[in-house]
């Protein structure tokens, strides 16, 4: 079974701090891989996803993610943090064969002044 | 979000009683999903649905029913509300393509 792990249920950086949230998965079969972001009380929004087109993939907002197979990692970055990143981000893996997306356990990103 | 939408948005049920959400779409997509989120454990899938009247259960479906007697509606159950099943819904649709997931606004359910 495809599974996600988040590592850092909370990430705090500083205004122009890089950012890294990490993300680590398990599949059998290549995955489908995916980031959204949940800003307080509002529902989830896609920042980017990999489907094999190319390793390094850009999303929404400035971040960015690469897929590292030898890894199995997935990681969120973005070089410059702003005060308006502060939300949950969530991780997630879609299982191709059933059509399942499996999500991580979220990681909530703190950005200080 | 355009083409899913979930409804009630909040509500507040007692112990016991029956509560059913409701997700509608009107995209056409095949796959359909109820998911909860509570804090510190993501969003957990409850049932899927991969057809008219073609469903699974996914990770937490125990206490939970689902029904999809035609394309748009997937309905999600709750036969005896407990305390424990306060959470926020969400429902997700997707089509034929393997990564083209579309979320609702979610709904709010508080059983006390």
């Amino acid at each position: 079974a495809q599974s996600v792990t988040q590592l850092g249920s909370h990430v705090s950086v500083s205004e122009g701090a890089l950012v890294l949230l990490r993300c680590n998965y398990s599949s059998s079969v290549p995955p489908y891989l995916f980031w959204y972001v949940q800003y307080p009380n509002q529902g989830l929004q896609l920042l980017l996803k990999y489907t094999s087109a190319a390793t390094l993939v850009k999303g929404i907002n400035g971040f960015e993610a690469e897929f590292k197979k030898s890894e199995t990692s997935f990681h969120l970055t973005k070089p410059s943090a702003h005060m308006s990143d502060a939300a949950e981000y969530f991780c997630a893996v879609s299982d191709s064969n059933t059509g399942k997306l499996i999500f991580g356990q979220g990681t909530t990103l703190q950005v200080k002044p | 979000d355009a083409g899913i939408t979930q409804s009630p948005r909040h509500k507040v049920t007692e112990t016991g009683t029956p509560v059913t959400l409701r997700c509608h779409q009107t995209e056409n997509h095949r796959y359909m999903y109820w998911y909860r989120q509570d804090p510190g454990h993501g969003l957990r899938l409850i049932h899927y649905s991969y057809g008219v009247k073609d469903t699974d259960k996914g990770e937490v479906s125990d206490g939970y029913s689902v029904s999809r007697s035609k394309t748009e509606d997937f309905l999600l159950t709750l036969e005896s509300a407990t305390s424990s099943q306060t959470s926020v819904y969400f429902c997700a649709i997707r089509g034929d393509s393997a990564y083209g997931y579309t979320f609702g606004s979610g709904t709010r359910l508080t059983v006390v």
